[in-house]
């Protein structure tokens, strides 16, 4: 069955450094999504990718955060200068349309801003 | 109010018992409706999908309440391996959203 894969699976960084954070959507995919889940907390959406566009993003989304689609596969989430806050498991997700399509989610991506 | 609404538990229910939550929404234009599964630190999972009519995936039984704007999952003869949190989620434009999850734990 297609999977969306994330790389890395943990990554640490300092507080202030750029890390970008990767993710492959399933290849007939169209819709393109990250999430975060703060530890103990719930699935939070930070923003979501259609036609090479953002559709929507969230109040977290804010100037620190970009997405990309550089090529015809992968999707990143770059954070420009991480904060202490950062620190989650970070989802990117991929569905074939909006409404009744669920999605499907990568393993995750843990951040640690230490 | 919240967008969603779970009972975070945990229920704690003997193997082979019968398990329900329930979850309440509060956008009525919400069309769109799952059961997610998420195991401890890992990703969400999709379990079903929530129709109108109602709707059945072996031990699982999903409805949909629009009038008093609630989902519901059934979960018949509970296995160990059913021990997860069950997060209720809802298609608001562009984007799913996430209740906080109720907790299940299956005990032998």
């Amino acid at each position: 069955e297609p999977e969306v894969t994330q790389t890395p699976s943990h990554q640490v960084t300092q507080m202030g450094q750029e890390v970008i954070l990767r993710c492959v959507p399933i290849s007939n995919h169209l819709y393109f999504y990250w999430y975060r889940q703060i530890l103990g907390q719930k699935v939070e959406f930070l923003v979501s990718f259609y036609n090479n566009e953002i559709s929507e993003k969230s109040e977290i989304f804010d100037d620190q955060f970009s997405v990309e689609r550089p090529d015809g596969s992968n999707f990143t989430l770059k954070i420009r200068s991480t904060k202490l806050e950062d620190s989650a498991m970070y989802f990117c997700a991929s569905s074939e349309g909006t409404g009744d399509s669920p999605l499907h989610f990568g393993n995750g991506t843990r951040l640690t801003v230490t | 109010r919240k967008e969603v609404e779970q009972d975070p538990g945990p229920f704690n229910v003997p193997e082979g018992a019968t398990v329900a939550f329930n979850c309440t929404y509060s956008n009525s234009a919400s069309q769109s409706f799952f059961w997610y599964r998420q195991d401890c630190r890992k990703e969400p999972k999709l379990l079903m999908s929530v129709y109108s009519s109602g709707n059945e995936d072996g031990r699982f039984t999903a409805q949909l309440n629009r009038a008093s704007q609630y989902i519901s999952l059934l979960i018949r003869d509970s296995k160990l391996s059913d021990s997860a949190t069950y997060l209720c989620v809802f298609y608001s434009s562009y984007k799913l959203i996430f209740g906080s999850g109720t907790r299940l734990l299956v005990r032998p």
